[in-house]
């Protein structure tokens, strides 16, 4: 099976502008998560999506960041202004459903550097 | 409650060895804990994951040992191999608070 879709894969910006990041999950996978990994640390989930709708969103910046899943399929993920903080790598996941049985398969990332 | 710790930090074994990597958490609502590698570049892939009703699941050269009382569990890799290099991570997981991630452990295996 594919395997989830990111791009770009990298993004330089300059602080204060915006970014967006773009998601296409396994086919079937009715669960995708964002996740941001800073240099050194674990992920850190940012919104986790059951079909189209929010299930968890509790850690997401939402006075800057948001994200949707349209149509229950692909997502993009939006920073808007960016901080030098932001710097990561963003991380997209899908799982068949929610619940320990669904492993999450993630993608290779999207690695963001904020100037 | 939610964080999960973890060590070493970084771990070089020669070729071989056995590596080993600890995690302890402190919620016990947990009951599920998985273990992923990451390879430079990539994003993180599950190797081998264990429920708390059990104290040791066995993957090839992947072993968890799961201390319930202790609130700890561990990775062994036994026979050791430069193409494992890599960063591992483990995670904890209930229902309603999802995959929580420890900080990783950058393994080198010197061939």
């Amino acid at each position: 099976e594919a395997g989830v879709a990111q791009s770009p894969r990298y993004k330089i910006i300059e602080k204060r502008q915006s970014v967006a990041f773009w998601c296409n999950p396994i086919s079937g996978h009715a669960t995708l998560y964002w996740y941001q990994q800073i240099l050194g640390q674990g992920p850190k989930l940012l919104i986790q999506f059951q079909n189209n709708g929010v299930v968890d969103d509790s850690q997401l910046p939402k006075d800057r960041f948001s994200a949707e899943r349209l149509k229950g399929v692909d997502s993009t993920l939006k920073i808007q202004p960016a901080k030098l903080e932001d710097s990561a790598v963003y991380l997209c996941a899908s799982s068949l459903a929610r619940g320990f049985n669904s492993p999450l398969h993630f993608g290779n990332g999207t690695r963001l550097t904020v100037t | 409650q939610q964080q999960v710790k973890q060590s070493p930090q970084s771990l070089i074994v020669q070729k071989g060895g056995i590596s080993i990597i600890n995690c302890a958490y402190e919620n016990t609502a947990f009951d599920y804990f998985p273990w992923y590698q990451q390879f430079p570049g990539k994003g993180p892939a599950l190797l081998i994951a264990i429920r708390p009703d059990v104290s040791e699941k066995k993957e090839g050269r992947f072993t968890i040992s799961f201390n319930k009382s202790a609130k700890q569990f561990s990775l062994h890799i036994m026979d050791s191999q430069p193409g494992d290099s890599a960063t591992y991570f483990c995670a904890a997981y209930n229902y309603g608070q999802n995959f929580v991630f420890g900080p990783g452990t950058r393994l080198s295996v010197l061939p």
